[in-house]
């Protein structure tokens, strides 16, 4: 199957900093990828749909501003929390879909985030 | 507003029992995905179904797809203690690129 790669699998960070996760395609080639965050024992929350060479589409609710999201290549999409508080501190992940593959979705390991 | 509706929502059973989960919804979908999710790590595809009707299994798991394409079920036999986890369901709806997911159902199987 298409592997994903999500890094780091964890981070802890200080209020007030940035924290920067990469989402890796490593076997295929990915124009879009998608960002979720997750809470515990919860369903996945899209958060923003990561298209290469182009602006992300947030979803509503998402400050596109506090998370920035740059595809810059087939094969890495990157998710930046700008200034994080505590109440960002969540499970990260990242998923894309392949071209030839129709609808199904491959996802990162997820990245947890605490921030302290 | 297009939902999928996914129960329960928690499950508890003990090993060797069987257990169905069930996702249901007013509108058709082109495919649907079944997805387990373990702690800590991304969720991982089991299946996929796309025609109404169909049925897959993968060893003591049985997908299907409701005849008209809005509802699936996941029927899991004898269960094992390993089976434990979050169970998710996906569906795409026509040319749209973006998957819907049920809540999901958290399973744990006490040996």
């Amino acid at each position: 199957g298409a592997v994903v790669s999500q890094h780091p699998s964890r981070v802890i960070c200080k209020s007030g900093t940035s924290v920067k996760i990469e989402c890796r395609s490593l076997d295929f080639q990915a124009t879009t990828m998608f960002w979720y965050r997750q809470f515990p024992k919860q369903s996945l929350m899209l958060m923003a749909t990561s298209n290469e060479g182009s602006k992300a589409t947030y979803e509503q609710g998402v400050e596109k501003d506090k998370f920035l999201i740059n595809h810059a290549s087939l094969t890495l999409s990157t998710l930046t929390v700008t200034s994080a508080h505590p109440e960002d501190s969540s499970f990260y992940i990242c998923s894309a879909r392949v071209l030839q593959r129709g609808a199904e979705a491959f996802f990162g390991q997820g990245t947890r985030l605490t921030v302290v | 507003t297009q939902l999928l509706e996914q129960s329960p929502q928690f499950l508890s059973i003990q090993e060797g029992e069987n257990l169905t989960v069930y996702c249901n919804s007013s509108s058709v979908f082109s495919s649907l995905q079944w997805y387990r999710q373990e702690p800590g790590e991304g969720p991982v595809l089991l299946v996929t179904v796309v025609t109404g009707g169909e049925v897959k299994k993968l060893k003591r798991l049985t997908f299907q797809f409701g005849d008209a394409r809005k509802d699936s079920s996941l029927h899991i036999t004898a269960a094992q203690p390993g089976d434990t986890g979050l169970y998710l369901c996906a569906g795409t709806t026509g040319n749209n690129r973006k998957l819907i997911w049920g809540l999901g159902t958290s399973l744990a199987v006490n040996p």
